[in-house]
């Protein structure tokens, strides 16, 4: 069964950059760039930031940046502000056509 | 503008099932997926499967097969997710999302909807 495994929490100060990492085991992962991202605030739905690894919808600050390198992607939040504070999660095709997300990441800003 | 808007909020007792609907607008309905996705109380998202509304053809995650049934009825927009067999473990937000164009990204979502397992 394929998992994505997310630091459970990062912190940074206002300004600061910041990175949260997501570590896939299946080869689908490695192969297929169809990595996303989604920041999540307390109670409400879930929003799209990233998809198909570096790509950002419109709309969402470039402040937000991601990339993926073998088994490992990675999410960079520049400049960060409290509106950043919330979760993230990546998210990615699986195996046999199903997707998976990470554990999530709860982002601080100090 | 695509807008997803889900059934209200479900009390069930443990064994019963429940069946939570996603009415679309704003776009062609049967062009893209529609995924469904939960979140526990205090837990991460997870994802449970999805349903071409064009075909009906659906995928389940392996932890959800025979207790999940994905069917989407094209004339009123709506797809459904009927989950069976609840336990306390299934009290969750349920959220149905829309494909940005293909490919397993979810970009519309809709409000969610709280099921609540409870004897």
């Amino acid at each position: 069964q394929s998992a994505l495994t997310q630091p459970a929490s990062v912190s940074g100060s206002p300004g600061q950059s910041i990175t949260i990492s997501c570590t896939g085991t299946s080869s689908e992962f490695e192969t297929y760039n169809l990595v996303s991202w989604y920041q999540q605030h307390p109670g409400k739905a879930p929003k799209l930031i990233i998809y198909e690894v570096t790509k950002r919808p419109s709309g969402v600050s470039n402040r937000f940046s991601a990339s993926k390198s073998g088994n490992t992607a990675s999410l960079t939040i520049s400049g960060l502000q409290a509106e950043d504070e919330a979760d993230y999660y990546c998210y990615s095709y699986a195996t046999s056509s199903t997707w998976v997300f990470g554990g999530g990441t709860k982002v601080t800003v100090l | 503008q695509v807008q997803l808007v889900q059934s209200g909020p479900e009390v069930k007792k443990p064994g019963a099932s429940v069946k939570v609907s996603c009415k679309a607008s704003g776009y062609t309905f049967a062009g893209y997926d529609m995924h469904w996705v939960r979140q526990a109380p205090g837990q991460g998202l997870e994802w449970m499967g999805q349903i071409n509304p064009d075909s009906g053809a659906t995928k389940y995650a392996q932890k959800f097969q025979g207790r999940v049934t994905m069917t989407r009825d094209t004339s009123i927009s709506t797809a459904h997710m009927e989950l069976s067999r609840l336990t306390s473990d299934d009290t969750a937000v349920y959220y149905c999302a829309r494909e940005m164009y293909s490919g397993g990204v979810c970009y519309f979502w809709g409000q969610g909807t709280l099921v609540t397992v409870s004897s």
